[in-house]
């Protein structure tokens, strides 16, 4: 099975921090996803990697970058942590960009920023 | 614009019940449909994935179906378990111009009550 590593589970940050989170995989998957998900809202995509130091925005990037150095780690970093970033963030990969075979979501970061 | 609409929001259900969860969207070009558990704090798993000539696929006590000229999705749930309670969520996918988009729904929340 595909697995999806997020680095934790909960997370709590000051306003103005430098937060990280980290995921990584494990099938060698080309692509690979960072989402957040709050309530009413469902799940929005900040960005996305189709390959290594290869980054694309996705509909909600503001405030957000990320790194994609090796092919099994993605990482989203907020660069000053606001409490409006309070959130679910989810990662996920896939095998395939056309048949979106395998996509696979990591088990979330809870992050709260005070 | 791409959208995914599930009904009802969401639903409680006494165990041992059936139920059915619907998903109708309007995305364009369709590649193919997922439903996803998630459970409270944890990131969403695959039930079913759907390319378009497929009207029916099963995962154990979960059916889901699918229509694409209504494009209209459901999710039978048969003999609910305590187990069952979680959020369900539809995402249609589609690929078009090389690019590559999931369209999520806001998710049916399931309660099951003894």
């Amino acid at each position: 099975d595909v697995k999806v590593t997020q680095s934790s589970r909960y997370l709590v940050k000051r306003t103005g921090e430098k937060v990280f989170l980290e995921c990584v995989q494990d099938m060698d998957h080309e692509n690979m996803f960072w989402y957040r998900q709050d309530p009413g809202l469902g799940l929005r995509l900040i960005y996305f990697s189709y390959d290594v130091k290869m980054k694309e925005k996705g509909d909600i990037p503001e405030g957000y970058s990320v790194s994609r150095e090796k092919k099994e780690r993605f990482s989203l970093i907020l660069e000053s942590a606001s409490t409006n970033q309070t959130s679910m963030y989810l990662c996920a990969s896939s095998s395939s960009t056309v048949s979106n075979y395998g996509y696979t979501f990591g088990s979330g970061t809870r992050l709260t920023v005070v | 614009k791409n959208q995914v609409e599930q009904s009802p929001q969401s639903l409680i259900i006494l165990e041992g019940k059936n139920c059915t969860l619907q998903c109708n969207y309007t995305v364009s070009p369709f590649s193919n449909l997922r439903w996803y558990k998630q459970d409270t704090g944890r990131g969403p798993v695959s039930l079913t994935i759907m390319t378009f000539s497929e009207n029916t696929k099963s995962n154990g006590r979960y059916t889901a179906t699918l229509d694409a000229d209504t494009k209209q999705s459901s999710l039978h749930i048969t003999a609910s378990q305590l187990s069952d309670s979680a959020s369900y969520i539809c995402v249609v996918s589609s690929t078009g111009a090389g690019s590559y988009q999931l369209t999520f729904g806001k998710g049916t929340k399931l309660s099951v009550i003894p």
